[in-house]
């Protein structure tokens, strides 16, 4: 069945390091992508989306493309702020079958140090 | 526009119990879909309804049901309670449900059972 690799946190970062969050997954076809962030406390928030192999995903200064070929979407900022400390979540969703079911990795907590 | 609303909040049930958990979902939305969040399994996908008809469902016990009304909302109902029900339950709404679209969060229930 479809599954999502993600990066095992937690990750620590000081304010303005690069951050990158590694996300590979495994399905047949073309399936949607998406990073979710959740803040403590709250639901999930999507950040963006890639419905296409090479498509760039963009929001708030992160970035995600879509690799077929290495099936990855990582997840990538040039400049962390202590704002951006919350649980980061790499999704899937697979048009076939005409549902929108949201298969998840494992989250990843990063936490920006001032 | 008004977010997804789920009530309640926070529930503290027993073990043998059942429990009955509403979502509200935004105004237009017609699909509704439900995930189960612990720290031990992360997220999990447990049903999804649209125009009142279950779409898909998760791997769970029969144990877990949900119902989708005429006016989007939907409720799901867990019966004889386990300890290992204890987690927090999401719901998220779009307007057809396709995967391509994005889905959009409550806030959550956190269910704890004793």
């Amino acid at each position: 069945g479809d599954s999502v690799t993600q990066m095992e946190g937690p990750v620590t970062l000081s304010e303005e390091a690069f951050l990158t969050i590694n996300c590979t997954y495994t399905a047949t076809g073309y399936p949607s992508l998406f990073w979710y962030v959740q803040y403590p406390g709250e639901g999930l928030q999507l950040l963006l989306k890639a419905t296409k192999a090479d498509d760039k995903g963009s929001n708030k200064g992160f970035e995600a493309t879509y690799r077929k070929e290495t099936t990855s979407f990582h997840l990538e900022k040039g400049s962390v702020q202590v704002s951006d400390s919350a649980v980061y979540f790499c999704a899937l969703s697979h048009p076939q079958g005409g549902s929108e079911k949201l298969v998840f990795g494992k989250g990843t907590k990063l936490t920006v140090n001032p | 526009k008004a977010g997804v609303t789920q009530t309640p909040r926070y529930l503290i049930k027993t073990r043998g119990q059942q429990v009955t958990l509403s979502c509200s979902p935004i105004s237009g939305h017609r699909s509704v879909s439900w995930y189960q969040q612990t720290p031990g399994q992360g997220l999990q996908f447990l049903f999804e309804y649209f125009s009142e008809t279950q779409r898909n469902k998760g791997n769970f016990p029969g144990r877990f049901s949900g119902r989708q009304f005429s006016n989007s909302r939907s409720e799901m109902n867990v019966s004889t309670l386990e300890l290992g029900d204890s987690a927090l339950y999401l719901c998220a709404s779009s307007v057809a449900g396709t995967a391509q679209e994005t889905q959009y969060f409550g806030p959550g229930t956190r269910l704890l059972v004793l």
